[in-house]
């Protein structure tokens, strides 16, 4: 099953900060996060393994709480390149399938 | 490094013509995804191999859809007949094992089936 993430969309001016939500029905491994911008690849943004840690870097940082079978993405202060459409992406063993949700644009304005 | 490549990067088919995709996966990396994209949707898994071996296919949507690695490195995503619901981008990846490893992904195939 797809993960869901919420919201949709967002907007946001430059220096605000935005949080991605992502669930799962199906008890999760692991999470990862990718951010795609149009008409490019989608790129590697962190896994995060179950056990609840957060991740991070720069002002990018996630969360994994396994018990609710979601994470969430935090951009903290975002800048103009965050824009694009995020992706988390699922596996349920540790294999190799990974299965995204439908994805979440962000859109930073100056 | 030089990172995953694919080609062509845009192919426009027929319906009914056979199409081959292309995917070379960083050196070194053991596991190859590939992975179709509709239009403003996530990538959808297809199928991947470790090595050689394809271990997973379940996200193949018809048989006509049929992927090789033969020895390891290079994969072809092959499409017979194709249909006008196969137009998509179709994304490969590689990653240095299966599991919990980051996954680089070229920059697609843009599939247009008339």
């Amino acid at each position: 099953q797809q993960p869901v993430q919420s919201p949709q969309a967002v907007i946001l001016r430059e220096g605000e900060d935005a949080v991605i939500n992502c669930s799962s029905s199906k008890a999760l491994y692991s999470v990862h996060w990718y951010r795609q911008k149009h008409g490019e690849a989608p790129v590697f943004l962190m896994i995060l393994l179950k056990g609840g840690e957060q991740k991070g870097h720069e002002k990018i940082s996630a969360s994994f709480n396994e018990k609710k079978q979601q994470s969430s993405l935090y951009l903290t202060a975002s800048q103009l390149s965050y824009s694009g459409t995020y992706f988390c992406g699922s596996h349920s063993s540790n294999t190799g399938k990974l299965i995204f949700g439908q994805g979440t644009t962000l859109q930073v304005k100056p | 490094g030089a990172g995953v490549s694919q080609s062509p990067r845009y192919k426009v088919a027929k319906r009914g013509q056979d199409v081959a995709l292309r995917c070379d996966p960083i050196s070194g990396h053991v596991s190859l995804f590939w992975y179709q994209q509709a239009l403003g949707q996530g990538p959808e898994f297809l199928t991947y191999f470790q090595n050689e071996a394809q271990l997973d296919k379940s996200g193949l949507p018809s048989d006509r859809f049929f992927a090789e690695r033969p020895e390891g490195s290079v994969s072809t995503l092959k499409i017979q007949r194709t249909q006008q619901e196969d137009s998509a981008v179709y994304l490969c990846a590689s990653s240095l094992n299966q599991g919990s490893y980051e996954q680089y992904f070229g920059p697609g195939t843009r599939l247009t089936v008339t």
